[in-house]
């Protein structure tokens, strides 16, 4: 079955330290992927995605994620974080093939930021 | 914000009874999609609507069901409320295009079932 797997659950930093939230997938074939934000109380909002091209993609928020197709795995980073990253991140994929346009999403990584 | 609406915010429901719920996609857009989202996992897939049909479903029983309308705005029916139909209920937005599928999340509708 196809899944999104965020090995980080919970995520603890000082501020202006370095970020990155794993992200793998399982599925063969051509994807989509996305990272979600969900700020407290707020709605998912997107942060950048990937359809083709280059691998390294640039989003907001100074946040850019990796594409490593051997690897299966689209992971985010941020170079320096700030207290208002404090968030929720989730890492999605769509199968571009999959004849829908449903997300698979992972579990979520919480990242709190120490001011 | 996304432009994509849901209304209510906060429901209670007992065991059995039943909920609809509505979402408002963004302008321009013709596809919906709804998750469920239980407390501290991903949002799930429940089922997408294009053009007023069912265009794919997850792993939800047939108590879940939808409606998507001529505006292209959408419910979500749930029969047979079971305790573990608490969560909050996503709506997603988008234009049907497989190079650029990327789906714009409203508010959310937070369930809870008593």
């Amino acid at each position: 079955a196809q899944s999104v797997s965020q090995h980080n659950h919970h995520v603890i930093l000082s501020e202006a330290a370095s970020l990155e939230l794993g992200c793998n997938y399982s599925y063969g074939g051509t994807v989509n992927l996305f990272w979600y934000v969900q700020y407290p109380g707020q709605h998912l909002q997107l942060l950048l995605k990937y359809f083709s091209g280059d691998p390294l993609v640039k989003g907001i928020k100074g946040f850019e994620a990796e594409f490593i197709k051997s690897k299966f795995s689209f992971n985010l980073r941020k170079p320096s974080v700030q207290w208002s990253d404090t968030a929720e991140y989730f890492c999605a994929v769509n199968p571009s093939t999959s004849g829908t346009y449903k997300y698979i999403f992972g579990t979520g990584t919480r990242l709190k930021v120490l001011a | 914000e996304t432009g994509v609406t849901q209304s209510p915010t906060h429901l209670i429901k007992t065991r059995g009874q039943q909920v609809t719920l509505r979402c408002s996609s963004q302008s321009g857009h013709n596809t919906v999609s709804w998750y469920q989202q239980a407390l501290g996992q991903g949002p799930q897939f429940i089922f997408q609507y294009y053009r007023e049909e069912e265009n794919g479903r997850g792993n939800f029983p047939p108590r879940f069901s939808g409606l998507q309308f001529p505006n292209y705005s959408s419910e979500l029916n749930v029969n047979a409320l079971e305790l573990d139909d608490s969560a909050l209920y996503l709506c997603a937005s988008s234009v049907e295009d497989l190079l650029l599928s990327t789906q714009y999340f409203g508010p959310g509708t937070r369930l809870t079932v008593l």
